[in-house]
């Protein structure tokens, strides 16, 4: 049980587009799901917290504008990265827990994002 | 604020050896305590978790006993596998978030030798 599905696990673009990526609940109702990003040999740093409905709450020095988080419904969020650069190129993780409870966080495997 | 310290990596052990990783935490409350493991190219899967002083997460042989007189919360493994080579990392729940968003600790990479 439990299973968060990310997808896509490898994305390749050209500097200047927009990418999807999508961050699904399988068998559970996320309330909520965070979004990371992770950069080689490092930590997952939080970029930002959404509550099924309502606005996502970015961490400081995280832009809500180049990071564009939606979720619309109890099994799916989204992360657009907009006009993506060479430097938005990173290993980007999310989470979903099944209610505002102290539950563990399930994450999804994971999208490489190379921009070009 | 919250914070959570792990021991520097790499671990390097030999198979069948005693794995000991350490991880304190500072925190306020009584927050809930997790090691979570990453393999190569992946997300992070729940090894054990603890939610209360003296608790004890089991896992796959893998423990961890929520010490809150010591604030800690150390990993260990009676006899590790090639198979346990990953990155281990240590997580609180911050209670003072009103999220209960995670607190990492920078992580500690572990490779087990044949």
């Amino acid at each position: 049980g439990a299973v968060v599905s990310q997808h896509p696990s490898w994305v390749i673009c050209k500097s200047g587009t927009s990418v999807k990526i999508e961050c699904r609940s399988l068998d559970f109702q996320a309330t909520t799901m965070f979004w990371y990003r992770q950069f080689p040999k490092q930590s997952l740093m939080l970029m930002a917290t959404s509550n099924e409905g309502s606005k996502a709450t970015y961490e400081q020095g995280v832009e809500k504008d180049k990071f564009l988080i939606n979720h619309a419904s109890l099994t799916l969020s989204t992360l657009t990265v907009t006009s993506a650069h060479p430097e938005d190129s990173s290993f980007y993780i999310c989470s979903a827990r099944e209610s505002y409870s102290n539950q563990p966080q399930h994450f999804g495997d994971g999208t490489r994002l190379s921009i070009l | 604020g919250n914070s959570v310290t792990q021991m520097e990596g790499p671990v390097t052990l030999s198979e069948e050896a005693f794995l000991t990783i350490n991880c304190t935490y500072t925190a306020t409350g009584y927050p809930s305590l997790f090691w979570y493991v990453q393999y190569p190219g992946e997300g992070l899967q729940l090894l054990l978790k603890a939610t209360k002083a003296d608790d004890k997460g089991s896992n796959k042989g893998f423990e961890a006993t929520y010490r809150k007189e010591t604030t800690s919360f150390h990993l260990e493994k009676g006899s590790v596998q090639v198979s346990d080579s990953a990155v281990y990392f240590c997580a609180l729940s911050d209670l003072g978030s009103g999220t209960y968003k995670y607190i990492f600790g920078t992580g500690t990479r572990l490779k087990v030798l044949a």
